[in-house]
């Protein structure tokens, strides 16, 4: 079955560094989704891409989709400690349902 | 407000004994899912349906058993036969099925422990 894998699993930073989660499939994706889940809370929609190669910005965040479909990213410039949680990629994962990454902790040092 | 609900917020289950976790949406959503998520774990699919009344098996459903009798509501039953069952559950909705590309909204969760 379809497989999505995240790198890193965990990453601390210091605040104002950059940060950067990749998601990779094991097959052609469709399109992808973005969620975030804070500390003790439940996965919220950040954004989803569709078109191969795109690019999406909100605020500090940037969200790319790779040309081949396969893999995509997203980078935080200059963290704050609000985007402490766990980002999740997310795909299609065959009929009619969604297949979530292993996602990508982060913790932002003050 | 608009949302979905999910209750209770901590659930404590015995070994050998069933219970129901509850999952409301008012978002007039046609389709609603069930994940397990584990410490540090990604979400896994227990459940899922697309339409009143019918539902589908997703990745680990065994051990578990759901409903769809009404398009708002759709219990999760975590049976005496899930030998793991401690884990944080939450129930998601999105407008359409639609083959992934259409937004999930996630509830609160509950976090089930066995005693």
């Amino acid at each position: 079955g379809q497989q999505v894998m995240q790198i890193p699993q965990y990453q601390h930073v210091q605040e104002g560094e950059d940060f950067t989660t990749y998601c990779n499939s094991s097959t052609t994706l469709s399109n992808i989704q973005w969620y975030k889940q804070r500390p003790g809370g439940h996965p919220v929609f950040l954004i989803q891409l569709v078109k191969s190669g795109e690019v999406k910005k909100q605020k500090r965040l940037t969200f790319q989709f790779g040309e081949a479909k396969k893999n995509s990213s997203l980078h935080i410039t200059a963290t704050q400690t609000t985007d402490v949680g766990t980002y999740f990629c997310a795909g299609p994962g065959g009929y009619q349902k969604v297949t979530f990454g292993t996602g990508t902790k982060l913790q932002v040092i003050p | 407000d608009g949302g979905i609900t999910q209750s209770p917020k901590y659930l404590f289950r015995k070994e050998g004994q069933n219970v129901t976790l509850s999952c409301e949406q008012n978002l007039n959503h046609d389709a609603m899912y069930w994940y397990r998520q584990d410490p540090g774990q990604g979400l896994r699919l227990i459940y899922y349906s697309q339409i009143v009344n019918d539902f589908q098996k997703g990745d680990i459903a065994e051990g578990y058993s759901v409903s769809r009798e009404k398009k708002e509501s759709f219990p999760l039953t975590v049976t005496s036969a899930q030998k793991n069952p401690t884990a944080f559950y939450l129930c998601a909705s999105s407008r359409q099925g639609n083959l992934g590309k259409e937004t999930q909204y996630f509830g609160p969760g509950t976090r089930l422990l066995v005693l």
